[in-house]
């Protein structure tokens, strides 16, 4: 069955340092794995999805992610923080075509601090 | 091309009415899903649809019913409003279950009272 953790409900940084979000998944299968972005009182935005080509995932505004099979890890990163990156992040867990099931994290929420 | 659509945006029920909260997509896509989003918890499957005429239950379906006669529209019902269902709902869509992205609706916020 599928699974994904989210480590920290909360997560702080200032302007301009770096950005670790972190996700752990559990599946049976080869997983497709997203990150999305939900500002305030907004929809969710695909920020990024792995699905067995590259292993480092590169995304929108500056974001990336690594895929770890060893890890069974996903964690999302940027090199400098921005106050518009102020938001909800969701790590996401999908097997492959033929199957229903989107499992969301329960959620990271991300303060960037002036 | 508009995405995903939802009405309404915002919406209060006293316990036990009953309404409906309205999806539609102008992408063509064959999967759709509804989630609901409570505080603390992420997102939760309600039900979902990987085409016209078929329709299965999510992680928490008790309390809702749905039905997908047209690719385009997949309407959530509430039979009879509990407080329990005061949430954010989202209605998603993709090309096809399992590993596409999904692409959400601007969210229907629903108060129970």
């Amino acid at each position: 069955a599928q699974s994904v953790t989210q480590l920290d409900s909360h997560v702080s940084v200032s302007e301009g340092t770096p950005v670790l979000l972190r996700c752990n998944y559990s599946s049976s299968y080869s997983p497709s794995l997203f990150w999305y972005v939900q500002h305030p009182n907004k929809g969710l935005q695909l920020l990024l999805k792995y699905t067995s080509a590259a292993t480092l995932v590169k995304g929108i505004n500056g974001f990336e992610a690594e895929f770890k099979k060893s890890e069974t890890s996903f964690h999302l990163t940027k090199p400098s923080a921005h106050m518009s990156d102020a938001a909800e992040y969701f790590c996401v867990v999908s097997e492959p075509s033929g199957t229903y099931k989107y499992i969301f994290g329960t959620g990271t929420r991300l303060k960037v601090l002036a | 091309n508009a995405g995903v659509t939802q009405t309404p945006k915002f919406q209060v029920l006293k316990t036990g009415q009953s309404m409906t909260l309205q999806c539609a997509q102008d992408m063509n896509h064959e999967y759709m899903s509804w989630y609901r989003q409570d505080p603390g918890m992420g997102l939760r499957l309600i039900h979902y649809s990987v085409g016209a005429g078929i329709t299965d239950q999510g992680e928490v379906p008790n309390g809702y019913n749905v039905s997908r006669s047209t690719t385009e529209d997949f309407p959530l019902r509430l039979l009879s409003a509990a407080p329990s269902q005061t949430s954010v709902y989202f209605c998603a869509s993709s090309p096809q279950s399992g590993g596409e992205t999904q692409y959400f609706g601007p969210g229907t916020r629903l108060l129970v009272l």
